[in-house]
């Protein structure tokens, strides 16, 4: 298994630039999980959608931030407009329920991705 | 405010020694995980200890839970210098699993 891809891994842009984020979760995991890290905030959830409905999204600092799943192998997070503070890392992380066959198992983990760093100049 | 807050901020040790981080957090909780990062990379899942459990092994990790002082230590024994890395603690509440984060603690394994 790939494990929980994100793309792109860096990103710079502009202020008051659109950017978007990708998450492909592991084939067979229910929830998906999108957080921020900063050196002072540390690590924050976000939203997080359980077979594809956003459950929570509570952690949505401002109407600027959007987050979607339109199926159960992507998701992304877009920022518009985008500003300074925004720069983070930014982490999408899969678990819930899994398995394969007539087998599944409930996951209390989470599988995070290497992350995407943003940049916001 | 983070749920949990680990203690100490940073730790420095030398190679084999034991290093020991706690966790303390304010509600009741489902289970309680911790999760090491690495410089630069996501979380990696190390151990989860249930609300029920007091104590739990995993290779040279050891966690205890005491819910009545709703707090949580790992310990990690005869340290590598591959140890050095970010720790975290997490809980999840109630039925859901929903991942609410402490602030860390930077472990330092010199050789």
């Amino acid at each position: 298994d790939a494990g929980v891809i994100q793309s792109p891994r860096h990103e710079v842009t502009e202020m008051g630039q659109e950017v978007t984020l990708r998450c492909k979760p592991i084939s067979g995991h229910n929830s998906l999980f999108w957080y921020r890290q900063t050196m002072m905030r540390g690590l924050e959830l976000l939203i997080y959608f359980n077979n594809n409905v956003p459950i929570d999204d509570s952690g949505m600092p401002e109407d600027r931030f959007s987050a979607k799943m339109p199926n159960a192998s992507f998701s992304t997070l877009k920022i518009q407009p985008s500003e300074p503070r925004d720069s983070a890392v930014y982490f999408c992380a899969s678990g819930g329920t899994g398995g394969s066959g007539t087998t599944s198992q409930t996951y209390n983990e989470q599988f995070f991705g290497p992350g995407t760093r943003l940049t916001v100049l | 405010s983070q749920q949990g807050e680990e203690d100490p901020q940073a730790l420095s040790i030398q190679e084999g020694e034991n290093a020991t981080m706690n966790c303390s957090y304010k509600t009741s909780i489902n289970n309680l995980q911790w999760y090491r990062q690495n410089s630069g990379r996501g979380l990696v899942h190390l151990i989860l200890i249930r609300s029920n459990e007091r104590e739990k092994h995993s290779g040279r990790l050891r966690v205890t839970l005491d819910t009545s002082k709703k707090s949580s230590s790992l310990l990690i024994t005869a340290s590598r210098a591959a140890d050095t890395a970010s720790y975290f603690c997490a809980t999840t509440k109630g039925g859901g699993n929903k991942l609410t984060f402490g602030t860390g603690t930077q472990l330092k394994v010199e050789l």
